[in-house]
């Protein structure tokens, strides 16, 4: 079946601009994660959903970044006023519930001018 | 706070030999550990795991061994082919205490392939 998908690939933005990233997990997939890999660094974890519980945002970096998930598929990350330093490459995974393995999109990847 | 290290940012292996990937973490309350591979452009892709229950998991050419004791996880490739050159994330988790696959991942260590 298909996999994670991720739109767009690529994004340019001019600092202070808005962005929103988004995220289609594997159908059926009730758990669903945002992760972002800076230059040179590992994957850092953002933000968790799980079925209608509660998202847990405690990897958000500031109160610039959100995100939803509609219906319990798919996902937006909102970055608002980007900075520079939020240039990285934005990854989204799912599992079948929490408990399982986590397969990731190929990623957007943001460039904040 | 680095709870999950690769101290090798990069690592190469003739084709055929063994490769060894190394991880260490600090935070005793991990309890499940992954290991995924990155190609260029791709998201990472699950490699194997390991419960800490265990000390070994194999899955084909792929070994991951857990010290629980020392902290430390590694990952055997035997034997390496040109096509393991990639990034390798090792990542852990606190499933019984967080209820959740929250990974944290180390930095990557980048595996070269040499013909």
């Amino acid at each position: 079946g298909a996999g994670v998908s991720q739109s767009p690939s690529n994004k340019v933005t001019e600092k202070g601009k808005d962005v929103e990233l988004r995220c289609d997990p594997i159908s059926g997939h009730t758990a669903l994660y945002w992760y972002r890999q800076s230059l040179g660094q590992g994957l850092e974890f953002l933000i968790y959903f799980q079925g209608n519980s509660a998202p847990d945002k405690s990897g958000l970096p500031s109160d610039r970044f959100s995100a939803e998930r509609t219906g319990g598929s798919v996902s937006t990350l909102t970055i608002q006023r980007t900075q520079q330093e939020d240039s990285a490459v934005y990854l989204c995974a799912s599992s079948l519930n929490f408990q399982e393995t986590q397969y990731f999109g190929p990623g957007t990847r943001l460039l904040v001018l | 706070d680095q709870q999950v290290k690769q101290n090798s940012p990069s690592l190469s292996v003739q084709e055929g030999r063994i490769s060894i990937l190394n991880c260490d973490y600090t935070n005793s309350m991990f309890d499940y550990f992954l290991w995924y591979k990155k190609y260029p452009a791709e998201g990472p892709t699950f490699l194997i795991s390991i419960s800490s229950i265990k000390d070994k998991n194999e899955d084909g050419r792929f070994t991951v061994f857990l010290n629980k004791s020392a902290k430390h996880l590694s990952l055997h490739i035997v034997p390496s082919q040109p096509g393991d050159s990639a990034v390798y994330f090792c990542a852990a988790s606190a499933r019984v205490i967080q209820g959740a696959q929250k990974l944290v991942f180390g930095q990557g260590t980048r595996l070269t392939i040499n013909p």
